[in-house]
């Protein structure tokens, strides 16, 4: 029972440089959300989508892009990474707002 | 501006004892909060849930309580055993996606 997968677990880039964080569930959501977890903050949401075809801006967006690529895959774009944008970033998914998010184990992510 | 506090970032408590861990809010208008448990390298795991409409809500060793009137939230854990070692996280929302997380309180359970 896979639930919520992110990949990569672990990736290091250099300033500028862009990439893909990769999220997909396999418990038929409709809500799919991206979180960044630093240091004393907690989890701060980047963006979430609350179904296919559709996303939103969470507390965070700034520096991001995401696709909702189809109901189970929920991608996380850094076009042009900065060190600010170092973190551990989680996806998580959910049937709806008030019901409980589950998470994938989290990206970590170091921009040097 | 942090509207889900979490004022103690680690507490100690002995196997067997009860544990309370506390979360204060500041928007009146959140009506749903949970707690999520986390350990190292792993991503939160959902504990229990109540919405503003109970006080109470229990599910085995866990019980969460919710003072409406002080804008307070608390977790307890009885009896505490050490596998309970991990940070507690409550979160709120107004109904809709958008969760806000406390920062976090380390329990850890002394054998």
């Amino acid at each position: 029972n896979a639930g919520v997968t992110q990949t990569p677990k672990f990736q290091v880039l250099k300033t500028g440089q862009s990439m893909t964080l990769q999220c997909a569930q396999d418990m038929n959501h409709n809500s799919m959300y991206w979180y960044r977890q630093d240091p004393g903050m907690g989890l701060r949401l980047i963006y979430y989508s609350a179904s296919e075809g559709t996303t939103d801006k969470g507390e965070v967006p700034n520096g991001y892009n995401v696709s909702r690529l189809n109901k189970r895959e929920f991608s996380l774009r850094l076009e042009s990474a900065a060190p600010s944008q170092t973190s551990v970033y989680f996806c998580a998914s959910s049937g709806g707002a008030i019901r409980p998010q589950h998470f994938g184990d989290g990206t970590r992510l170091s921009i040097l | 501006d942090q509207q889900v506090k979490q004022n103690s970032p680690s507490l100690s408590v002995q196997e067997g004892r009860i544990s309370i861990l506390n979360c204060d809010y500041t928007n009146s208008m959140f009506d749903y909060f949970l707690w999520y448990k986390k350990y190292p390298a792993e991503g939160p795991t959902f504990l229990i849930s109540i919405s503003s409409i109970k006080d109470k809500n229990e599910d085995g060793r866990f019980t969460v309580f919710l003072n409406k009137s002080a804008k307070h939230l608390s977790l307890h854990i009885v009896p505490s055993q050490p596998g309970d070692s991990a940070v507690y996280f409550c979160a709120a929302n107004f109904g809709n996606e958008k969760l806000t997380f406390g920062t976090g309180t380390r329990l850890t359970i002394i054998p």
